[in-house]
């Protein structure tokens, strides 16, 4: 199966700004909805956010609302998320992961890239 | 906002079989039959293991097996294995107002 890579992940001060990547080595990305989902240590999954298939649509979790921006690039198969404004709380494993067609579960996940949000 | 009630843990030896609970505690869910579950094993990332409630995707064991009834999903794992020991997630979406997806708190499955 196609596999989903992130990257971009580090230690960022509260404040600061960071931007992740998830390249995708399949055929379906340009026909899937995309999604991030963040895990903080030692806790449970947490949908983050998800972008239509054409960019055009995107859904916040009101935790990442205002501070959080999804985009993709459908020529070069990537996902991103820029985060702005980050806090201590945000700090987690970021996923990226490939939506159903019908947009009712997650296909498929990526490794993960941990973010930490400390001074 | 929705919430998907799972229990904290479970356990079982193997051979034998276990049913993990998902309890949706608010009305928000209007498609609350895509509920979809999720293994994942220390370190790792999650594995879709059943979709739209009971339905296993390709590659995954039939010894696991989802159901509904009213506001509670439920994933059963038969001939517990000791891979079989890893945290399960259930989760569903809401698309009244606008979508949001929303995880239950999940499961650690102990293998004894």
């Amino acid at each position: 199966q196609a596999l989903l890579v992130e990257s971009g992940g580090g230690v960022v001060q509260p404040g600061g700004s960071l931007r992740l990547s998830c390249a995708d080595s399949g055929f379906t990305f340009v026909a899937c909805p995309m999604h991030w989902v963040r895990q903080s240590p030692g806790k449970g999954l947490e949908w983050v956010t998800v972008v239509s298939t054409n960019g055009v649509n995107a859904y916040y979790a009101d935790s990442v609302k205002g501070r959080f921006t999804v985009s993709r690039d459908n020529t070069k198969n990537t996902l991103f998320l820029q985060m702005n404004s980050l806090r201590r709380d945000d700090t987690a494993v970021y996923y990226c992961a490939r939506g159903s067609p019908g947009w009712s579960f997650f296909d498929s996940w990526g490794q993960g890239t941990l973010v930490t949000v400390s001074s | 906002q929705s919430a998907l009630t799972q229990p904290a843990s479970v356990s079982g030896s193997p051979g034998q079989s276990i049913t993990i609970s998902c309890t949706e505690t608010s009305s928000d869910i209007a498609n609350y039959a895509s509920v979809s579950w999720y293994q994942q094993h220390p370190g790792k990332a999650p594995k879709l293991i059943i979709y739209d409630v009971s339905h296993r995707p390709s590659g995954i064991s039939d010894r696991f097996s989802g159901s509904k009834s009213g506001n509670t999903a439920s994933l059963t794992i038969s001939g517990l294995q000791a891979d079989d020991e890893a945290d399960y997630y259930c989760a569903s979406y809401s698309n009244t107002v606008t979508f949001d997806w929303v995880f239950g708190g999940g499961t650690k499955l102990t293998v004894l």
